[in-house]
């Protein structure tokens, strides 16, 4: 157990809705990482928060947010998706914002109908 | 931008053969380089990394050490186990600042008793 909790394990909805995942960091842990994993892009990496501040961005499409609150956690928005968004959507923690590992949870796979 | 590149999978194997699974990156400065598995069902785990050119990483049998002259980081491991079977992630992390990693594709490993 890597210390890091995902909620939901699976999400089955239909295109152009709308869904939250969230993401609980290890105790201590001040940044949170998301990535995405498919069949066609592998694992990209999308975002990370440090400490409730946005801190790197990456192949995150302008219809998917994210944010971090006060007590740590976070969520990933994803609004009207697409066939496309169906993935395995992994959160990540680490202790500092340039820390070298990287804790997974076990991911929310994401079904889009 | 900075990349990483496995060998192709699926890899089948013998139990008790003996295991390699290369990686070689491209990035600017210097980059940690880690080696992450995804057994089926669960995130992924961090299994090995180094941080600095001749660095050996090493973790439950297997090795890798971090050669800047050929930029790889291959895995390998002298003995291996039907338990092993698992998705291997070659991945490095960017810059010191923000520690976004970049995956190779995967190299999915099944080992046969």
């Amino acid at each position: 157990d890597s210390g890091v909790t995902q909620t939901p394990k699976h999400l089955i909805t239909a295109t152009g809705q709308r869904v939250t995942l969230r993401c609980s960091p290890r105790s201590g842990d001040l940044s949170v990482y998301w990535y995405q994993q498919s069949l066609d892009q592998g694992l990209q990496f999308l975002i990370q928060y440090y400490n409730g501040e946005e801190r790197a961005k990456g192949n995150i499409l302008e219809r998917f947010s994210a944010q971090q609150f006060p007590d740590l956690h976070s969520e990933l928005n994803l609004s009207s998706l697409e066939l496309g968004d169906s993935a395995l959507y992994f959160c990540a923690s680490s202790v500092g914002a340039g820390s070298n590992i990287q804790y997974f949870g076990a991911g929310t796979r994401l079904s889009v109908l | 931008g900075n990349s990483v590149t496995q060998m192709e999978g699926p890899v089948t194997l013998s139990e008790e053969a003996f295991l390699t699974i290369n990686c070689t990156y491209t990035a600017t400065g210097y980059p940690s380089l880690f080696w992450y598995v995804q057994y089926p069902g669960e995130g992924l785990q961090l299994l090995l990394k180094a941080t600095k050119a001749d660095d050996k990483g090493s973790n439950k049998g297997f090795e890798a050490t971090y050669r800047k002259e050929t930029t790889s980081f291959h895995l390998e491991k002298g003995s291996v186990q039907v338990s092993d079977s698992a998705v291997y992630f070659c991945a490095l992390s960017e810059d010191q600042g923000a520690q976004k990693l970049v995956f190779g594709q995967g190299t999915r490993l099944t080992i046969n008793p």
